[in-house]
């Protein structure tokens, strides 16, 4: 299995333009869970999705942002438009909503709004 | 509700020394706990998980924990680290089963000195 996989790995854009953060989860698992991690605030949850269902998205900051899953092997996270607060690393990650609750994280997607 | 705490931010330690990470949580009933690495530059990676049964778990890497009931810890420990252990630690609680039950400590970042 190759992971959880996120693309791209580094994207530096200017203020304004919108953001499109993608992940591909680990086949098998039905949860899928986006954080972002900066060094001020640490590994927040933004949101999460069972069954391609978004379950809280109590986390997500503001309207900016949007987080869509329209099939098990595939999510996006949208920031538009972008701003430089929202300069951070943004993690996918995948698990089984059932059982051991175990998250498998991608490498992350390291954001620089400019 | 459920809450971990790491005392720690920062740990600096010789290689080849013993090493302890320190993780306290805070939960009603018998969590599932476990400790991620996060390498620079990479995602978290999970080192060990604690389910039930021994209340000592091994893990990857020479890696160790113990869960203390009374205490309401979990903590990490090494006995001989290595300069490739330097990363970030992340202690995690789960509120029951399912990959939506997972709360993420602030973590601590261990330095390890030649």
């Amino acid at each position: 299995d190759a992971g959880v996989i996120q693309s791209p790995r580094h994207e530096v854009t200017e203020m304004g333009q919108e953001v499109t953060l993608r992940c591909k989860p680990i086949s098998g698992h039905n949860s899928l869970f986006w954080y972002r991690q900066t060094m001020m605030r640490g590994l927040e949850l933004l949101i999460y999705f069972n069954n391609n269902v978004p379950i809280d998205d109590s986390g997500m900051p503001e309207d900016r942002f949007s987080a869509k899953m329209p099939n098990a092997s595939f999510s996006t996270l949208k920031i538009q438009p972008s701003e430089p607060r929202d300069s951070a690393v943004y993690f996918c990650a995948s698990g089984r909503s059932s059982g051991a609750n175990v998250l498998t994280f991608g490498a992350g997607s390291r954001l620089t709004v400019l | 509700a459920q809450s971990v705490t790491q005392p720690d931010i920062h740990i600096t330690v010789s290689e080849g020394a013993s090493l302890e990470l320190r993780c306290n949580y805070s939960y009603g009933a018998t969590p599932y706990l476990f400790w991620y690495v996060q390498s620079p530059g990479q995602g978290l990676q999970l080192l060990l998980k604690y389910f039930s049964g021994d209340t000592l778990v091994q893990g990857i890497k020479g890696f160790e924990a113990e869960f203390k009931r009374s205490q309401s810890s979990f903590n990490l420990r090494k006995p001989s680290v290595h300069w490739s252990d330097a990363a970030e630690y992340f202690c995690a609680v789960g509120a029951g089963t399912g990959a939506n039950n997972l709360f993420f400590g602030t973590g601590t970042r261990l330095t390890v000195i030649p």
